[in-house]
């Protein structure tokens, strides 16, 4: 596609269910970033994926969440026994990773309601 | 390590007046900085960046930003607001490619008819 995909882009959910936010970046980017937006606050990074390096997983906020990327291109992003703190919108993002540096390239995010 | 602060969360300007938005950045080597603009409910888009080629960047829907080395500034500017210009902006460094992006919290326009 021509920009970033997400989806679910709205995912009502009760708490303690597991839900999965999946990412189609534009293709050839190798890097892929996930951000959480929670209500009035800014962007919160959460995890970076480079290439075929180790990803960085400095922003995930605790061991229920977790992100793979699969042969470079899709993300998932998986939130285990959902709180309601979790309540957010997910961004993903994708750029390249030329000489120039090059922005950011932003999904429209996944709204994550839990009840 | 890296990090920006936008001073002022809800900034509000007349239509037709100057839009001044603040971010401020540290970082221990030369910076690329970005602007971005979030509609609601949408993602972000690029505004402007900085990526140490002329000190005044020039961007979309008539923003431009002055990359100020000595003020670690990087404030991004307007001379007329729009009713359109209405929106969240958001300061960003990072310290080149493959590098992580930093976010500041963001600031809120409104602009008043």
């Amino acid at each position: 596609g021509a920009g970033v995909s997400q989806s679910p882009s709205n995912k009502v959910t009760e708490k303690g269910k597991d839900v999965e936010l999946r990412c189609d970046p534009i293709s050839g980017h190798t890097a892929l970033y996930w951000y959480r937006q929670s209500l009035g606050q800014g962007l919160e990074f959460l995890i970076y994926f480079q290439g075929n390096s180790a990803p960085d997983k400095s922003g995930l906020p605790s061991d229920r969440f977790s992100a793979e990327r699969t042969g470079g291109s899709v993300s998932t992003l998986t939130i285990q026994r959902t709180q309601q703190e979790d309540s957010a919108v997910y961004l993903c993002a994708s750029k390249t990773s030329g000489v120039n540096t090059g922005e950011l390239f932003f999904g429209e995010g996944s709204r994550l309601t839990v009840l | 390590a890296q990090s920006v602060t936008q001073l002022g969360s809800h900034v509000s300007v007349s239509e037709g007046a100057l839009v001044l938005l603040r971010c401020n950045y540290s970082s221990s080597v030369p910076p690329y900085l970005f602007w971005y603009v979030q509609y609601p409910n949408q993602g972000l888009q690029l505004l402007l960046k900085y990526t140490s080629a002329a000190t005044l960047v020039k961007g979309i829907n008539g923003f431009e930003a002055e990359f100020k080395k000595s003020e670690t500034s990087f404030h991004l500017t307007k001379p007329s607001a729009h009713m359109s210009d209405a929106a969240e902006y958001f300061c960003a460094v990072t310290k080149g490619p493959g590098n992580q992006f930093y976010f500041g919290t963001g600031t809120s326009l409104t602009v008043i008819p």
